[in-house]
């Protein structure tokens, strides 16, 4: 079974600062999905980034990107130039690339992350 | 409309009480899930259901029934529910077996109380 482990549970940053998230996960799996996904208060989870195990680049969204490290199953997420609307809770997810579960999602526990004005 | 909507956002409810959850998604998607998200909790994997055929049951008590009657909507039945079993559940969906990519939309939850 898969695990993911976010160490922060709670995390701040200035506005207009960089904040880095930290997961790492825990797997025998070599093909998979990892996600980072942003559920502001009161509000709809959405998807913030998604790496591909396979892919070597990082993968990068605007102002978000992710240090995906295979080797070490860790993926932590950037965020630069911190604005106060990514106030929300963070999730870090697992997901297998085959087999008849490919659809199914492991989170993390989340990361709180409060940007200060 | 929302992509994926949820009825209804607050519910209290006594333990002897029956109530339902209510979801719906207007994204064409052909997969939908049930969460349930507790506090300080990584968010639990309920039920999945491909297709309109239930495809997952995470060991979760009979107490819960899900129901799926087409693609585009899935219910939660709730009787004789625990106190524990107050949470938010959140409703979501994806493209499905063999085309996801393992995005899911989410709705915006229902605060279930059982006092």
């Amino acid at each position: 079974a898969q695990t993911v482990t976010q160490s922060q549970p709670e995390m701040s940053v200035q506005e207009a600062e960089t904040v880095t998230l930290s997961c790492t996960y825990d797997t025998s799996e070599n093909n998979y999905y990892l996600f980072w996904y942003k559920q502001p208060p009161s509000r709809q989870m959405i998807l913030v980034i998604r790496q591909e195990a396979y892919k070597q680049q990082n993968a990068t969204e605007n102002r978000f990107s992710v240090n995906f490290q295979k080797a070490a199953k860790s993926f932590s997420l950037k965020i630069s130039d911190s604005q106060l609307g990514d106030t929300a809770m963070y999730f870090c997810a697992f997901m297998k690339l085959l087999g008849g579960s490919n659809y199914k999602l492991t989170f993390g526990k989340g990361t709180l992350l409060t940007v200060n004005p | 409309e929302t992509g994926v909507t949820q009825t209804p956002r607050h519910l209290v409810m006594g333990m002897t009480n029956k109530k339902s959850l209510k979801c719906e998604q207007h994204l064409g998607h052909n997969a939908m899930y049930w969460y349930k998200q507790s506090a300080k909790k990584p968010l639990e994997l309920m039920f999945v259901y491909s297709l309109e055929e239930r495809v997952e049951n995470n060991s979760v008590p009979s107490r819960f029934s899900p129901e799926c009657p087409n693609s585009s909507h899935l219910f939660l039945h709730l009787h004789t529910l625990q106190p524990e079993d107050s949470a938010l559940y959140l409703c979501a969906s994806s493209q499905g077996e063999g085309t996801n990519t393992g995005e899911l939309f989410f709705g915006e939850g229902s605060r279930l109380t059982v006092l």
